[in-house]
């Protein structure tokens, strides 16, 4: 079955430093991979996608099929950063997300 | 346009009592989805309708029920309501199977079950 693995529930870092949440998925195809972010009180919002290859609010992700990662990187934290992210798989075509557990990012002044 | 809209944004509803959650979107989005989220679980997928007139189940679909109504409406039924059915429902939209095709969410309904 796919999978996609979020191993931090919580990061906390300090504005000014760099950010990384981890995301690993398990397929052996070549999937789609996305990064979703949830402000407070507001809805689930693309942030990017990997076959876009672009930078969003400062943030990027490359795809590493061989240690099938797609980790999320900026390299200064800003407070409005704090969010909840999500990292999500789509295996092919029509078929649905699969979604991570969900990081939640706070930002420390 | 308003996107994904999702009706109500609240409710409180006793255990074995019923419901439906409404959904609609004016993109002309092809396929529909509906999702809860739990805290620590994640987004995971209830039901979801690829195209008009065909829903399929995901991975969490016992206890519901879904209709698309047309291309724009898609609906979650609860016959008999149970406290573990207490979460956030979201419900998304997507035009079609491209990559370039972004998935759009709702704003969320609310749900507590006493």
């Amino acid at each position: 079955a796919q999978r996609v693995t979020q191993p931090e529930k919580l990061l906390s870092v300090f504005k000014g430093a760099p950010v990384e949440l981890k995301c690993n998925y398990s397929y052996s195809g070549s999937p789609e991979l996305f990064w979703y972010v949830q402000y407070s009180r507001q809805r689930l919002q693309l942030l990017l996608r990997h076959i876009s290859r672009e930078s969003i609010k400062g943030f990027t992700a490359d795809l590493n099929k061989g240690e099938t990662s797609f980790h999320l990187k900026k390299p200064f934290a800003q407070e409005e950063d704090s969010a909840m992210y999500y990292c999500a798989l789509r295996y092919s075509g029509n078929t649905p997300l699969v979604f991570g557990k969900g990081t939640r990012l706070s930002v420390i002044a | 346009n308003a996107g994904v809209t999702q009706t109500p944004k609240f409710q409180v509803l006793k255990t074995g009592q019923s419901m439906t959650l409404q959904c609609a979107q004016d993109m002309n989005h092809n396929s529909m989805y509906w999702y809860r989220q739990d805290p620590g679980m994640g987004l995971r997928l209830i039901y979801y309708s690829a195209s008009e007139g065909t829903t399929d189940k995901g991975e969490v679909p016992n206890g519901y029920n879904v209709s698309r109504l047309n291309k724009r409406e898609f609906s979650l039924r609860l016959e008999s309501a149970a406290p573990s059915q207490t979460s956030v429902y979201f419900c998304a939209s997507r035009k079609g199977t491209g990559n370039s095709y972004e998935q759009y969410f709702g704003p969320g309904t609310r749900l507590t079950v006493t």
